[in-house]
């Protein structure tokens, strides 16, 4: 089983909102990283959004609206990327990343179509 | 202007070497971890190694794992990569990438490893 797991791709309309989830293994809690998101557009390097560990600990890129916002669901164990307002632009891979045991895990991807 | 540019990238022969460079400008060089993350074609992202800003701490991705040596130059305000005994599966393109957030990314040099 993946260390992170996300959906492959997910389709939303423009003006409504997406939830991208990024689901760590069992016996690997949520609570106790910072989910780190990335977005990707294509033939782009990736870009840096965010870094969440809590309402309290978390960290906006730089020149990031803040319509994209980051999140837990303790229950699910999982971290989520919030974007509301979507636009086309937002259309784009995303993909989450944790640091975990001295080595840095990428969950594999979620491509966001906006239509 | 804050940046990263990857260089060294090529065709190789499986079993071959290669060394990759990244040029940092625009910011304090010597301030920051750096990573090495690659992309294979079509595929997700996958970390590859980190060092720290003293070069005393250093990480690998089993993957790569006696095979790659990452490297810097705070002089030089450089970050490099030697890939030794390169295989078909290393085929990517290899981004250089600042701090354990990820927080700059470079645009990537291709390595094609194919006989």
């Amino acid at each position: 089983q993946a260390v992170l797991t996300q959906p492959s791709s997910l389709s939303a309309s423009p003006g409504a909102s997406a939830s991208l989830t990024c689901t760590l293994r069992s016996g690997i809690n949520v609570g106790t990283y910072r989910i780190y998101w990335y977005q990707q557009k294509s033939g782009s390097p990736p870009q840096y959004l965010l870094g969440y560990k809590s309402d309290s600990d978390k960290q906006q890129g730089s020149g990031v609206p803040s319509r994209f916002s980051g999140s837990k669901d303790a229950s699910a164990n999982a971290g989520i990327l919030l974007i509301s307002g979507l636009q086309s632009e937002d259309e784009a891979d995303y993909y989450c990343m944790i640091w975990h045991s001295s080595a840095v895990v990428f969950g594999g991807g979620t491509k966001l179509t906006v239509l | 202007e804050v940046q990263l540019v990857e260089s060294g990238g090529g065709l190789v022969q499986p079993g071959g070497s290669l060394r990759l460079s990244c040029a940092a400008s625009g910011f304090t060089f010597s301030a920051y971890n750096m990573n090495w993350v690659r992309q294979a074609p079509g595929k997700g992202l996958e970390w590859v190694s980190y060092i720290s800003t003293s070069s005393s701490t250093i990480y690998y991705a089993d993957s790569v794992k006696g095979r790659f040596t990452i490297s810097r130059d705070n002089a030089k305000n450089s970050l490099y990569l030697q890939m030794n005994s390169l295989r078909d599966e290393d085929t990517a393109v290899y981004y250089c990438a600042r701090t354990g957030d990820f927080d700059l990314w470079g645009r990537g040099t291709l390595v094609t490893v194919s006989s």
